[in-house]
């Protein structure tokens, strides 16, 4: 059972184009992660969020976490090629699961 | 960042054979651990949660007589995958985190393929 709804499932666009992936439960959680994957490798963490209302920037990515923490957003401005990847939103209680997913596609 | 160590990275076994599969914390000591699965083009899904000296907590649908898990110390836990399958092919990966309710870090993951 996945508890966290990560929409789109696959999105692909043309570089310059800005983003959002949306990470939705209905649960309550103490923090939330996006993870980012490369093909045959192991998540690699972009950031945590922990505060309700929390906005995290990394360069172009910002991470938002939504007031009731049940909730988050990842912006991607002026997407580029070497953004194309998995993108993973996790999150838990005393355990760790993940959201389903975005497949991100950034032509050139 | 901690380091989490996985092995082996890929893994070709014969069908009925068992599999092990390593996951060592090297700079922290971690007493819980997740292990995934991951089938292509999919998200992670969580099989079980490992406990250091306690039994291992099992998702639902996860076969643990299949699925053996030990974490007999601080800083390692095992996956046994036995009497592999075809089916069982997929992407394994555990994590460990360094905290309660911080984030994880990851193995590089396992390949297994059963012929």
């Amino acid at each position: 059972t996945q508890l966290l709804e990560q929409s789109p499932q696959f999105l692909s666009i043309q570089e310059g184009e800005n983003l959002t992936v949306y990470c939705n439960s209905s649960s309550v959680f103490s923090s939330l992660q996006w993870y980012r994957q490369e093909p045959g490798e192991g998540p690699v963490l972009l950031v945590t969020v922990v505060t309700g209302g929390e906005v995290k920037k990394l360069k172009r990515l910002t991470f938002q976490f939504g007031d009731a923490r049940k909730d988050s957003s990842l912006h991607i401005t002026a997407a580029q090629p070497g953004d194309t990847g998995l993108y993973l939103c996790a999150g838990g209680n005393n355990d760790m699961r993940f959201g389903a997913g975005t497949r991100l596609t950034v032509k050139p | 960042g901690a380091v989490v160590s996985q092995h082996p990275s890929w893994v070709i076994c014969k069908s009925g054979t068992s599999v092990k599969i390593e996951c060592r914390s090297l700079d922290f000591q971690a007493t819980t651990m997740f292990w995934y699965r991951q089938f292509p083009k999919q998200s992670l899904m969580l099989m079980a949660t490992s406990n250091e000296g306690s039994k291992a907590t099992y998702e639902q649908g996860v076969e643990k007589d299949k699925f053996l898990i030990n974490h007999a110390s601080l800083t390692l836990s095992t996956l046994t995958v036995t009497s592999a399958h075809p089916e069982d092919s997929s992407f394994y990966i555990c994590s460990a985190p360094k905290q309660e309710d911080t984030e994880a870090f990851f193995g590089q993951g396992t390949r297994l393929t059963v012929v």
